[in-house]
């Protein structure tokens, strides 16, 4: 199966601070999806990326589509105690399944 | 619509047993997915439909697994003969055949004790 690592695997930051994550994959994906998870609930979609270079806003977050087609970058601007929790990239080539990555831990301190 | 339901939220049984999940996509999404999380893991592909029709299943999918859909609606989920390594949190997801947008639903998590 299709490899997705994403980095960093956990983040300790202050609140206000920016927050930069990326995912990188071994192949190419047609469509990039952000999640974030709190824990015992399901994912929740936060952004879609469709296009190769595409930058794609969401309120504070910002996401980015990368031109190899191979990773794409998640930016939370200005973090607030709510933003905690797990944040998964997830691609999809061909229309079928998706493949997630391992997640990245985000922890503000107020 | 409110999105994604799926049932039970929480299941505890004990192995050997025969357990089944139901999920509720979103009306008018013609796809589902079932994706399996154990702890500290990214979620992990199981199986879709295309309306009623199965049309990927992955080798994590063993014999003891099945799922249907039987009208394009809801879809369960089966898994016979628990087995401890069966514990895991079970996710249902929709979306449209033409936006591959999808969306998740609360889970449900399975403990086999």
């Amino acid at each position: 199966g299709q490899q997705l690592n994403q980095s960093p695997q956990s983040m300790f930051i202050q609140e206000g601070e920016d927050v930069s994550m990326n995912c990188t994959s071994s192949s190419i994906f047609n469509t990039w999806l952000w999640y974030k998870q709190e824990p015992g609930e399901g994912p929740v979609l936060l952004i879609a990326l469709y296009k190769a270079g595409e930058l794609t806003s969401n309120g504070r977050l910002t996401a980015q589509f990368g031109i190899t087609r191979k990773d794409s970058f998640l930016n939370i601007s200005a973090s607030i105690p709510s933003d905690v929790g797990i944040y998964f990239c997830a691609g999809q080539l061909g229309g079928n399944q998706f493949y997630f990555g391992t997640g990245t831990s985000l922890t503000v301190i107020p | 619509d409110t999105g994604v339901s799926q049932d039970p939220r929480h299941k505890i049984t004990k192995r050997g047993q025969n357990v089944t999940f139901r999920c509720d996509p979103i009306s008018e999404h013609n796809r589902l997915y079932w994706y399996r999380q154990t702890l500290g893991q990214g979620p992990e592909f199981l199986t879709y439909f295309q309306n009623e029709a199965q049309l990927e299943k992955s080798r994590l999918l063993s014999d003891r697994f099945s799922a249907e859909r039987p009208k394009g609606s809801f879809s369960t989920l089966e898994i016979q003969r628990t087995e401890q390594g069966d514990s895991a949190m079970y996710l249902c997801a929709s979306s449209l055949v033409t936006d591959t947008e999808a969306f998740f639903g609360q889970g449900t998590r399975l403990t086999v004790v």
